[in-house]
């Protein structure tokens, strides 16, 4: 699996958005990109996944770059409850892969 | 998404004793199972993968004899600690895919609070 590079803390003001970058500069071209997020002592929780063009759900956005080495995780209006850590990691998208987790970010929505 | 449980959520036990975590996969079947141990403050370490009817692969520096995975069907896994020691005391995380509308997303347990004393 590609290694992802993401910063280590975020803060982000309740109502506003939460913009989460990730580098995965060394990405194959079958390997997706997947986000997760962990709230404290609970299993990580899917999010979203996208392999070059941009993706929205109930929960987030997910903005690919062209050449796929990087991506943005965007919360549009963050809440107090989305305060976790969020993980970004890529994969190839069969379901007996693994998924290896890095370090990620801690995101803190402040009130 | 889809729903999988684990089971206990938290349980203490004695140094020396053996403890079992069930891991199921609640609305779709799994073919695959993934076991994860996440100490305080640190991300979440893969132990070993599992495939129905098939013995688990297990990741380096982890012991097969000590953290015996059973994925009997597909819908269940479980994770037995053998002879628990206080270092064995961790978070543990089963996830699982292969739903039939699988695109490849893992959905993750609520996670197994181990304390040995």
């Amino acid at each position: 699996d590609a290694k992802t590079t993401q910063p280590p803390s975020m803060d982000c003001a309740e109502g506003r958005a939460a913009n989460l970058p990730c580098n995965h500069s060394t990405i194959s071209g079958n390997e997706y990109v997947y986000w997760y997020r962990q709230i404290h002592s609970q299993g990580p929780q899917y999010i979203i996944h996208g392999l070059k063009n941009n993706e929205t759900n109930e929960m987030a956005s997910l903005i690919i770059t062209e050449d796929r080495k990087s991506s943005t995780l965007i919360l549009p209006h963050a809440t107090l409850r989305d305060t976790a850590v969020y993980y970004c990691i890529v994969r190839v998208a069969t379901s007996g892969s693994r998924l290896t987790f890095g370090e990620g970010t801690q995101l803190t929505v402040n009130p | 998404g889809a729903v999988v449980s684990q089971h206990p959520s938290r349980v203490i036990c004695k140094s020396g004793t053996s403890v079992k975590i069930e891991c199921r996969s609640l609305d779709f079947q799994a073919t695959t199972m993934f076991w994860y141990r996440q100490f305080p403050k640190q991300s979440l370490m893969l132990m070993a993968t599992s495939n129905e009817g098939s013995k688990a692969t297990y990741e380096q520096g982890v012991e097969k004899d000590k953290f015996l995975i059973n994925h009997a069907s597909l819908t269940l896994s479980t994770l037995t600690v053998t002879s628990a020691h206080p270092e064995d005391s961790s978070f543990y995380i089963c996830s699982a895919s292969g739903g039939a509308s699988s695109t490849g997303e893992l959905f993750f347990g609520e996670g197994s609070r181990l304390t040995v004393l």
